[in-house]
């Protein structure tokens, strides 16, 4: 079936440097693609999205990447710092058509900030 | 915080028995949605509901059920529990209907023994 999937389980970054966190989806009717942050002993919280017309979204230290060629997506912190420490987790929208998008997330990625 | 609140915390039972989880969606919003993570499973889509009524349907199994109420808050009813049912339980709420932007709460650990 439709699956969302990370290439790597684990990162570590020093901190001030920038991180890159990869996603492959397969779901290319997707809408929006989406990020998730989740801390430890948290539930996941909402970073950053990207409509699928679109390749490249800013926010506030944070860059998202949609590559449709290839189905990636990946997500840039820059400068990260130790309160980025988390698993991030990409998630696909699904479509639409019946009014309601039904999230489906990939593995998660563990981000750990090296001071 | 996100404003999602969910009870309880943890809960512990056994094989067999039937829990209910409580969920309370953010101030004004009228949409739901239940998740299951597993260390093997991941995150994974249970169900939604918007304004009391079943919106979507993912992942959720038959000894599994839900509902949302007038005042909005969600309760998830696990029946016949087994083993694999161990889990976190996340609640969400979103304001428009099957956004994608969505508010967890901090979730429910059930363990099942």
């Amino acid at each position: 079936g439709e699956s969302v999937g990370l290439h790597l389980p684990t990162l570590s970054v020093q901190e001030g440097d920038n991180s890159i966190i990869n996603c492959a989806y397969s779901n290319s009717a997707s809408d929006y693609f989406i990020w998730y942050k989740q801390e430890s002993g948290k539930g996941p919280q909402f970073i950053i999205d990207i409509r699928s017309n679109m390749d490249k979204r800013q926010g506030q230290r944070v860059t998202v990447l949609l590559n449709k060629t290839v189905k990636h997506l990946s997500l840039q912190i820059a400068a990260t710092q130790p309160g980025d420490s988390a698993v991030y987790f990409c998630a696909d929208s699904g479509s639409s058509g019946a009014g309601s998008y039904q999230l489906t997330f990939g593995k998660g990625t563990k981000l750990s900030v090296i001071p | 915080d996100s404003g999602v609140t969910q009870t309880p915390k943890h809960l512990i039972t056994a094989t067999g028995q039937r829990v209910t989880l409580r969920c309370s969606p953010r101030s004004g919003d009228l949409s739901v949605y239940w998740y299951q993570q597993s260390l093997d499973q991941g995150l994974q889509f249970l169900i939604q509901y918007y304004n009391g009524e079943e919106r979507a349907k993912g992942n959720i199994l038959e000894r599994f059920s839900a509902q949302q109420f007038p005042d909005l808050h969600s309760e998830l009813n696990l029946s016949s529990l087994e083993l694999g049912d161990s889990a976190l339980y996340f609640c969400a709420s979103s304001v428009r209907p099957g956004g994608y932007e969505q508010y967890f709460g901090p979730g429910t650990r059930l363990t099942v023994t």
